[in-house]
Order: C-alpha cells, then sequence, then structure tokens
C-alpha cells in the first residue's frame, strides 16, 4: 500500500511552546490530507482539512489559531500546535487521499504528543 | 442522525466464527467507502474499499447497499489476530476536495 510519513512519531515538550508534526506522502500525491486527533480509547476525531495551495477548513471547536496547518506541497502538510498545554496531549495523526480514484486514504504511523 | 454510525460493540467472538459489521450513512451522495481496521494505539489501516457490486478479499467480504444507505463487513473463519476496531469510513469528492467521514468504530474481540 502507499506510504504515508509523518515526523516526529514522539514528542514531549513543555507547556507553553509549540511543535511542529509533518506528514509526508512518500509515493503518490495527495491535494488534500487530514489532520485526526484520538484520545485514549475514544474514536478518531477529525481536526481539520488541509488542501494544496489553499487554506485548511478546520472542524468546528478546532482552533485555527492554535492549530496551524501549512501545505505546502503535493507531499507534505504541516500541523503546528502552537502555545502547547497539557490538555493538548493526544495521538496526532495525519492521511493523504490519493488525487486519483478510488480515493483511499493512507494514514501516518502517528504523533504522540505530550506536554508536560 | 450521525452521518455514519457503526454498532460500537464489543463483539466477543470465539476462534473460527463468522461476524459481520453493518455500517450506516446519512448522505445519499457519498460516493466512496471503505473499511479500516485500527489495532490498539495504531493508526488506522485501510482492509478493503467498498464497491457496489460487492467485494472479497480472502475471509473478508465487503458489500455496499446505496438503496438503503449502509455497507457491511463479513468476516470469515475469525483468527486471534482479527482482533482490532473495524471503522467504517464515507467519502464525498467534490471540486476536487473530499469530505471523508469515520465512524466511531466496532470493536472486535476474537477470543481463543
Amino acid at each position: 500500500g502507499a506510504v504515508v510519513s509523518q515526523h516526529p512519531s514522539r514528542v514531549i515538550c513543555k507547556s507553553g511552546t509549540s511543535v511542529k508534526i509533518e506528514c509526508r506522502s512518500l509515493d503518490f500525491q495527495a491535494t488534500t490530507m487530514f489532520w485526526y486527533r484520538q484520545f485514549p480509547k475514544q474514536s478518531l476525531m477529525l481536526m481539520a482539512t488541509s488542501n494544496e495551495g489553499s487554506k485548511a477548513t478546520y472542524e468546528q471547536g478546532v482552533e485555527k489559531d492554535k492549530f496551524l496547518i501549512n501545505h505546502a506541497s503535493l507531499t507534505l502538510s504541516t500541523l503546528t500546535v502552537t502555545s502547547a498545554h497539557p490538555e493538548d496531549s493526544s495521538f496526532y495523526i495525519c492521511s493523504a487521499v490519493r488525487d486519483r480514484g478510488p480515493y483511499e486514504q493512507y494514514f501516518g504511523p502517528g504523533t504522540r504528543l505530550t506536554v508536560t | 442522525r450521525k452521518e455514519v454510525e457503526q454498532d460500537p460493540g464489543p463483539f466477543n467472538v470465539p476462534e473460527g466464527a463468522t461476524v459481520a459489521f453493518n455500517c450506516t450513512y446519512s448522505n445519499s451522495a457519498s460516493q466512496s467507502f471503505f473499511w479500516y481496521r485500527q489495532d490498539c494505539r495504531k493508526e488506522p489501516k485501510l482492509l478493503m474499499s467498498v464497491y457496489s457490486s460487492g467485494n472479497e478479499d480472502g475471509r473478508f467480504t465487503a458489500q455496499l447497499n446505496r438503496a438503503s444507505q449502509y455497507i457491511s463487513l463479513l468476516i470469515r473463519d475469525s483468527k486471534l489476530s482479527d482482533s482490532a476496531t473495524y471503522l467504517c469510513v464515507v467519502t464525498i469528492h467534490s471540486g476536487g476536495y473530499q469530505k471523508v467521514t469515520f465512524g466511531t468504530g466496532t470493536k472486535l474481540q476474537v477470543i481463543p
């Protein structure tokens, strides 16, 4: 299957700092990428849809100024958690959708963020 | 009503059993359908796409019923390694953009 990478896989940061997470589709172009968050024993929650060359679309309740998304190329999207707080600690997963049908979505391995 | 609904389970089945999951969706404009599996503390992995004609991959069979707006996943001869959460995913494509909606997942536990 297609490969999507995420970096870093784990990060621990102090409260008030910012963390950038990268999502790359390694063997296909992806106009659309998605960012999800998953808390323990809960389902995936879509945070935002990232479209190459345009502004991201955020889901209700997700602060766009706190979670900055940049989709600079057809293979790279970044999520920056600004001024992180302990409640931002979570598993962040990105996914990329092929530009051509059947539009399967491939997930990165996730980034486990811990804010102390 | 949620856009995509699944029975959360858990489904506890013995090894070798056949188990079926259903997923209903509310938006009739939905175009693409998938089943993913997610193991604990891991990312979801694509299990199979779902086509109107139905498709089979080994022990797994997926069906789509557009008229009733549901998709199903059948697992035959369950293995211990099938224990996971199974996610139903529905996608709409429009003007180069995609709207993807996940079900909350159905947890399967296969017991020896």
